[in-house]
């Protein structure tokens, strides 16, 4: 069965740490890798889109990784900002089929602390 | 580039009655819209996939005649939740891409409703 899996459900860090979210799935076949950012009452927003051959990809003070062979990534947070208050949503979009639907985890609710 | 609107971005409604829901692509042309549901604390839902001039195709459990989804033209999307009741209370979100595949989604604010 196709499942995105993320941990820790919820994290709580100080303004100007550093954090790490973590991702796996057991999606297969598999063709990319997203990590979205959504603000509470907010649609998603994408950070970063990964294929199987990308080993790390980065946008701002978001770096992620993913390793295609565990089936496993991560999402770096560096210097955390208030804004940065928000759940981290892991999806995997399996490869083939018609439709190519999304396959969503339950995301990581981050709280950001002055 | 690339920004999705939705419209209302809240809604309030008696139990009974009908609620449209409006998606637009505003600077690209959507081939494929899809519609989704989000329960608090929960993730996003696909309930439906829709084509631009073709019908809907609807995921599994998902009601056809309760949730009408119209795709009229590259950058309008409409979910309309017919005789609404407290249990469709939910926040849903549209997402619009160029096509299929791996294609990026582009996902809307998201309409808030609450059914009384």
């Amino acid at each position: 069965k196709n499942q995105v899996e993320q941990s820790p459900q919820s994290l709580i860090i100080l303004e100007g740490k550093n954090c790490t979210l973590q991702c796996n799935y057991t999606v297969s076949p598999f063709s990319n890798l997203r990590w979205y950012k959504q603000d509470t009452g907010r649609g998603p927003v994408s950070l970063t889109i990964m294929t199987f051959s990308e080993n790390t990809k980065s946008n701002g003070r978001y770096t992620a990784t993913l390793d295609a062979d565990t089936k496993q990534s991560s999402l770096h947070i560096t210097a955390s900002q208030l804004s940065d208050s928000a759940s981290y949503i892991c999806v995997v979009s399996p490869y083939g089929g018609a439709t190519n639907k999304l396959i969503f985890g339950t995301g990581t609710l981050l709280a950001v602390q002055p | 580039g690339a920004v999705v609107s939705q419209h209302p971005s809240w809604v309030i409604c008696k139990s009974g009655t009908s609620v449209k829901i409006e998606c637009r692509s505003l600077d690209f042309q959507a081939t494929t819209m899809f519609w989704y549901r989000q329960f608090p604390k929960q993730s996003l839902m696909l309930m439906a996939t829709s084509n631009e001039g073709s019908k809907a195709t609807y995921e599994q459990g998902v009601e056809k005649d309760k949730f009408l989804i119209n795709h009229a033209s590259l950058t309008l999307s409409t979910l309309t939740v017919t005789s609404a009741h407290p249990e469709d209370s939910s926040f849903y979100i549209c997402s619009a891409s160029w096509g299929q595949g791996w294609y990026e989604q582009f996902f809307g604010p998201g309409t808030r409703l609450t059914v009384l």
